[in-house]
């Protein structure tokens, strides 16, 4: 199975910071990777699709690149909506994995 | 416009049976696989497994594997999440989602509560 670690697992930056977030893959996924945001009390939401597409309707802060095995996820300038815990996720290959995600606060 | 509603919250003991519900709407149900995953305080997303609603192909994570069965009712546009003999591990918040082509799951329910305990 592919296993997918992020790094880091917990991050505070200040209001307006570049934020960035990493995804390594235990094996070569291609560009088959998406970011999601997750708040408490809500459904995750989809922010990057094939790991440098900006899903519709998201902010053009968020940004994603990478492909094979190393991943980046990034906020150009965080804001306060953000907190929240982001989740890379492959889809090469059965079965689907998510990394264990990174939480976002702000300091 | 896409919609997963999920049933409501549940509270069950150890042993008992329970199938949870994901109605979807605002799209062809037979044409797309439903993903299940599951969220357990401080552990994260977990990816279930995935069904295709048209002919109920499954594929499940081997984490969930022999745990858990899914099932889609295409006459009434809706996937379930079923447990033979729940666990206190099992305890969590399970959300059903749709891909939008393959992976990439754009739509989800609301989630359902799951508390399991003696």
């Amino acid at each position: 199975d592919i296993q997918l670690t992020q790094s880091p697992s917990s991050l505070s930056a200040f209001v307006g910071d570049r934020v960035t977030i990493s995804c390594l893959a235990s094996q070569d996924v291609g560009a088959y990777l998406h970011w999601y945001q997750h708040k408490p009390g809500k459904a995750p939401k989809l922010l990057i699709y094939d790991a440098s597409n900006l899903e519709e309707g998201v902010p053009s802060r968020f940004s994603g690149s990478g492909s094979g095995t190393h991943f980046t996820f990034t906020i150009s300038s965080l804001q306060p909506e953000d907190i929240a815990t982001y989740y890379c996720q492959q889809y090469d290959d059965l079965p689907w994995a998510f990394g264990q995600g990174t939480k976002v606060e702000i300091k | 416009e896409v919609q997963l509603v999920q049933s409501g919250a549940e509270v069950k003991k150890p042993g008992e049976s329970l199938k949870i519900s994901c109605k979807a709407s605002g799209y062809i149900f037979a044409d797309y696989w439903i993903a299940w995953v599951r969220q357990v305080p401080g552990k994260g997303l977990e990816w279930m497994g995935i069904l295709f609603s048209g002919d109920s192909d499954i594929r499940y994570s081997p984490s969930f594997q022999g745990l858990v069965t899914f099932s889609a009712d295409k006459s009434i546009n809706t996937a379930y999440l079923h447990w033979n003999s729940l666990q206190v591990s099992d305890s969590g918040i399970y959300f059903c989602a749709r891909p939008k082509k393959v992976g990439e799951l754009d739509s989800w329910g609301q989630g359902t509560q799951v508390t399991v305990s003696s």
